[in-house]
């Protein structure tokens, strides 16, 4: 299966941590990507997890499990400049590399 | 990271006709994809368009409505043929880079079919 799963929506406050999850279920897995999208803007690359474990950048952190088809993006600091789309990606080696997305999640920072 | 342009950025064509659809990218990559995403939805992806090979198109596209070129590694055309206003959408070309596994978008066709 192809089946990218994230909550729709999500809200937090300027400051604080949020956490966006993600499971998915694909066979041939090769990499879960994290990308952030301003409305009307193109996805901007975030983060890229292919192995078990926390990838941290900057403010952004990523988190992958792959026995348990799961991640998480972690963001902290939270900046009203954060208020976006964040998609997550699952890539398949067995569809030539691209990426499958899921619907995202529209994050809203109130102040 | 890549840089990758777009042309046109934007445009409004009529029932019936074609778009072409630019991308260049300022260094070689062998991966790019074809991507689309309609108002409010996420990223489809339209085909795999790698350098060498003849595109591969995912369930629900085939090649006389979306077809590619992907003349050499830098470069990639998508046509959107005998459009009808269901074919309004951002359309968005992504390369993977050789050196890596990060995948970059394009800024986007914003297509209005009247």
């Amino acid at each position: 299966g192809q089946n990218i799963d994230q909550p729709t929506e999500m809200t937090a406050t300027e400051g604080a941590i949020v956490q966006i999850n993600c499971t998915y279920q694909t066979s041939g897995f090769n990499g879960l990507f994290w990308y952030q999208q301003h409305a009307g803007e193109a996805p901007t690359f975030l983060s890229y997890n292919v192995l078990d474990g926390l990838e941290e950048k900057g403010r952004f952190s990523s988190f992958l499990s792959r026995s348990k088809g799961y991640s998480y993006l972690l963001l902290k600091e939270l900046q009203m400049k954060d208020s976006a789309s964040y998609l997550c990606a699952s890539r398949n080696s067995n569809s030539g590399y691209a990426l499958n997305f899921g619907k995202g999640t529209s994050l809203l920072v109130t102040p | 990271s890549a840089v990758i342009s777009q042309k046109p950025s934007r445009d409004i064509c009529q029932r019936g006709t074609s778009l072409t659809i630019q991308c260049q990218v300022d260094s070689q990559v062998t991966m790019m994809f074809w991507y689309r995403q309609q108002p409010g939805q996420s990223l489809t992806l339209i085909a795999t368009a790698n350098q060498g090979s003849e595109a591969t198109y995912e369930s629900g596209f085939v090649i006389d409505k979306f077809p590619i070129s992907r003349p050499n590694l830098t470069f990639s055309t998508l046509t959107v043929s005998n459009m009808s206003p269901e074919d309004s959408s951002i359309y968005l070309c992504s390369v993977e880079e050789d050196r890596g596994n990060e995948q970059y978008f394009g800024p986007g066709t914003r297509l209005t079919v009247t």
